[in-house]
């Protein structure tokens, strides 16, 4: 069984602050993590996977996230917000291994950026 | 590369008509996924497939939706009766060898 937590519906940064966006997750099994974004009217997009090899992954638009094993997280940060970062973000879990499929998403967090 | 393809993008229709959303997968991948997204309830997962046949669908939410891939290239979600609870963003997605989804633009249908 696997779950995802993503803590906060909406966070509000200023441009160019830090983004900051929490996922939690619950795997019985060694998990591959992914964050999504999705801009308004449009399907999801993938911004970065945690495969099992390093544990900070670096993705699309200077996102990067790291898994953290002990913490069962992977949080998404990116130094300065830009206003084209404005979207909701969902974190998502599958199992690892062979013949593993499905993933389960998170509730997803929107994303303002305040001028 | 087209992407994953689905049509029609947006559909109106009255309560207990048939409605049929449709998905082209990028050639190659050999899982396909159906998702709904609501407000309320976020992304769930209604079916998926693997190398055309069904392998989960569990999440299908009752027997008025059904799913078919008749072959690698295309795949069908079928709703009938329609009822205005079933107003959401459909989405598909496929994937390929390497973990991680490929999604469509959707299908934002409303039922009235």
């Amino acid at each position: 069984a696997q779950s995802v937590t993503q803590l906060g519906s909406h966070v509000s940064v200023s441009e160019g602050a830090l983004v900051l966006l929490r996922c939690n997750y619950s795997s019985s099994v060694p998990p591959y993590l992914f964050w999504y974004v999705q801009y308004p009217n449009q399907g999801l997009q993938l911004l970065l996977k945690y495969t099992s090899a390093a544990t900070l992954v670096k993705g699309i638009n200077g996102f990067e996230a790291e898994f953290k094993k002990s913490e069962t997280s992977f949080h998404l940060t990116k130094p300065s917000a830009h206003m084209s970062d404005a979207a909701e973000y969902f974190c998502a879990v599958g199992p690892s291994g062979a013949g593993s499929y499905q993933l389960t998403f998170g509730k997803g967090t929107k994303l303002s950026v305040i001028p | 590369d087209a992407g994953v393809i689905q049509s029609p993008r947006h559909e109106v229709t009255e309560m207990g008509q048939e409605v049929t959303l449709r998905c082209k997968p990028i050639s190659g991948h050999n899982s396909l996924f159906w998702y709904r997204q609501t407000m309320m309830r976020g992304l769930e997962l209604l079916i998926y497939f693997n190398n055309n046949v069904p392998i989960d669908d569990s999440g299908m939410p009752e027997d008025r939706f059904s799913a078919k891939m008749p072959n690698a290239s295309f795949s069908t979600l079928k709703i009938q009766p329609s009822e205005p609870r079933d107003s959401a963003v459909y989405f598909c997605a496929s994937r390929g060898e390497t973990y991680g989804y490929t999604f469509g633009s959707g299908t934002r249908l409303t039922v009235v």
